[in-house]
C-alpha cells in the first residue's frame, strides 16, 4: 500500500462548487504540504502543517483553506471553485532528518473546474 | 528570497547518449539539495539528497553532484526507462524546500 494517498485521484466540478481534497499518509510524519503543479510553473506551495495544531500560508494560499484532522490526515478545501484553480495537487509528508527534511509526495489530484 | 533555475528546460537523448542536466540555485544558509524524479501524472519521487559542496550520490544510471552555486545531474547510458522530469529543490533556512520548474528528458530508443 502507498505511503500516501489522495482522494479523489480525478474531479472535475463547476465554478463556486465547494471541493475537498483528502490527504493520508501511513508513514508516521508530523509534517504535511499541500501543492499545485500547473504546466511550466513547476510546484507552488499552497499550504503547511508542521504538526496537528500548526497551519501555515504558502505563497499561494488565496482561494485555499485547509484541516489537519490527525497527524495523519491534511484536507485542502476550495470554497468556491474557480477555472484558474484547475491543476494537479500533490499532498507531501516529510519529518525532521538532521539539517533538513526530505519530502515524499502523493500520487496527485487532477482538478477540473468548468 | 531562494530561487532555484533547472536548464534546459527540455532535453532529448537517443538511448545510450550521456547528458547533465543542470540546476542553479541562490539560498541563504544551504540545508540541502534535493533530486526528484517525475513520471507524467504522478508525484515526484525522491532521487537524492546532497548537503555540502563536493558531495556526490549514485542510483543506478544517475549521478547528483553540487557544488556552491549548482548541482548537475549526470544520465550515464540512458535508457527510455529513464525517460521523465527531473525536479531539482533546495532547502534553506526556512525549512520549506524551493522547487525550480524541472527539466523534461525524453530518451529515444
Amino acid at each position: 500500500d502507498a505511503d500516501v494517498t489522495q482522494t479523489p485521484r480525478n474531479r472535475i466540478t463547476k465554478t463556486g462548487k465547494r471541493i475537498m481534497l483528502e490527504c493520508s499518509q501511513t508513514k508516521g510524519h508530523d509534517r504535511m504540504y499541500w501543492y499545485r503543479q500547473d504546466p511550466g510553473l513547476g510546484l507552488r506551495l499552497i499550504y503547511y502543517s508542521f504538526d496537528v495544531k500548526d497551519i501555515n500560508k504558502g505563497e499561494i494560499s488565496d482561494g485555499y483553506s485547509v484541516s489537519r484532522q490527525a497527524q495523519a490526515k491534511f484536507s485542502l478545501s476550495l470554497e468556491s471553485a474557480i477555472p484558474n484553480q484547475t491543476a494537479l495537487y500533490f499532498c507531501a509528508t516529510s519529518e525532521p532528518q538532521g539539517l533538513t527534511d526530505t519530502q515524499y509526495f502523493g500520487p496527485g489530484t487532477r482538478l477540473t473546474v468548468l | 528570497e531562494d530561487q532555484v533555475t533547472q536548464s534546459p528546460e527540455a532535453l532529448r537523448l537517443q538511448e545510450g547518449e550521456s547528458s547533465s542536466l543542470n540546476c542553479s540555485y541562490t539560498v541563504s544558509g544551504l540545508r540541502g539539495l534535493f533530486w526528484y524524479r517525475q513520471d507524467p501524472g504522478k508525484g515526484p519521487e525522491f532521487l537524492f539528497t546532497l548537503y555540502s559542496a563536493g558531495e556526490e550520490k549514485e542510483k543506478e544510471r544517475l549521478k547528483a553532484t553540487l557544488t556552491k552555486k549548482e548541482s548537475f545531474l549526470h544520465i550515464t547510458a540512458p535508457k527510455p526507462e529513464d525517460s521523465a522530469t527531473y525536479l531539482c529543490a533546495v532547502g534553506g533556512g526556512s525549512y520549506i524546500p524551493t522547487f525550480g520548474r524541472g527539466t523534461s528528458l525524453i530518451v529515444h530508443p
